[in-house]
């Protein structure tokens, strides 16, 4: 979606060295999440928040740290970069969703990371 | 808790149907989703079903629910080249906690001329 973009869009690093990826939206959505993909295992959820205030772990938060900057920006931090981080990283946004409702997700284009 | 499983690979022909599975786990949920994934970009929402529905149609894409054996499954008519991606299902739960997505791992669709 052209709506959601990711900077940058490949990156080779070191191991132990300091990462941020980021993510900006031009939908007006206040929910944001950082996934990471790995071949035959999907998507799974890092971090997510709800609003510019609210930060929540994911599945796999270990070893990443989040910012949410302002309600269109939400940025991804590898402290210390370790090779298992090699992955194809993707933001998502969604709008309000009721309890029981639709949450459908729109994705930026990836980021391709790779720790050497 | 919940866990999405789908096949990983699946080949066909041009012209031919293709048919991709997915099961579930978790009997609440409330919306499950068909996503498709081309290479080098984001996932984009292809359709969706409520859970208290057993078929949807549009266009050439049929999705099918089975909600007592937790089976979803998407088939597209005609497949055509351009329809050789990555497809993720996901479902959704009302667990007040925003539904939430989880994702099954994804099948690779080629479509061979």
């Amino acid at each position: 979606d052209a709506d959601v973009t990711q900077t940058p869009r490949n990156r080779i690093t070191k191991t132990g060295k300091r990462i941020m990826l980021e993510c900006s939206q031009t939908k007006g959505h206040d929910r944001m999440y950082w996934y990471r993909q790995d071949p035959g295992l999907g998507l799974r959820l890092i971090y997510y928040s709800f609003d510019v205030k609210d930060i929540n772990k994911g599945e796999i938060s270990d070893g990443y740290s989040v910012s949410r900057q302002a309600q269109a920006k939400f940025s991804l931090s590898l402290e210390s970069a370790i090779p298992n981080q090699t992955a194809l990283y993707f933001c998502a946004t969604s709008g309000l969703s009721l309890a029981g409702g639709r949450n459908e997700q729109f994705f930026g284009p990836g980021t391709r990371l790779t720790v050497l | 808790g919940e866990d999405v499983e789908q096949s990983l690979f699946l080949s066909v022909r041009e012209g031919d149907s293709s048919v991709i599975n997915c099961t579930y786990t978790d009997s609440s949920s409330t919306y499950l989703y068909w996503y498709k994934q081309e290479p080098g970009a984001g996932l984009q929402l292809l359709t969706y079903i409520f859970s208290n529905m057993d078929m949807k149609q549009d266009q050439r894409l049929t999705v099918l629910l089975n909600k007592k054996d937790k089976h979803l499954s998407l088939r597209i008519a005609d497949t055509q080249t351009g329809d050789s991606a990555i497809y993720f299902c996901a479902e959704s739960i009302d667990d007040n906690a925003g539904n939430m997505l989880t994702f099954g791992g994804g099948t690779r669709l080629m479509v061979k001329p």
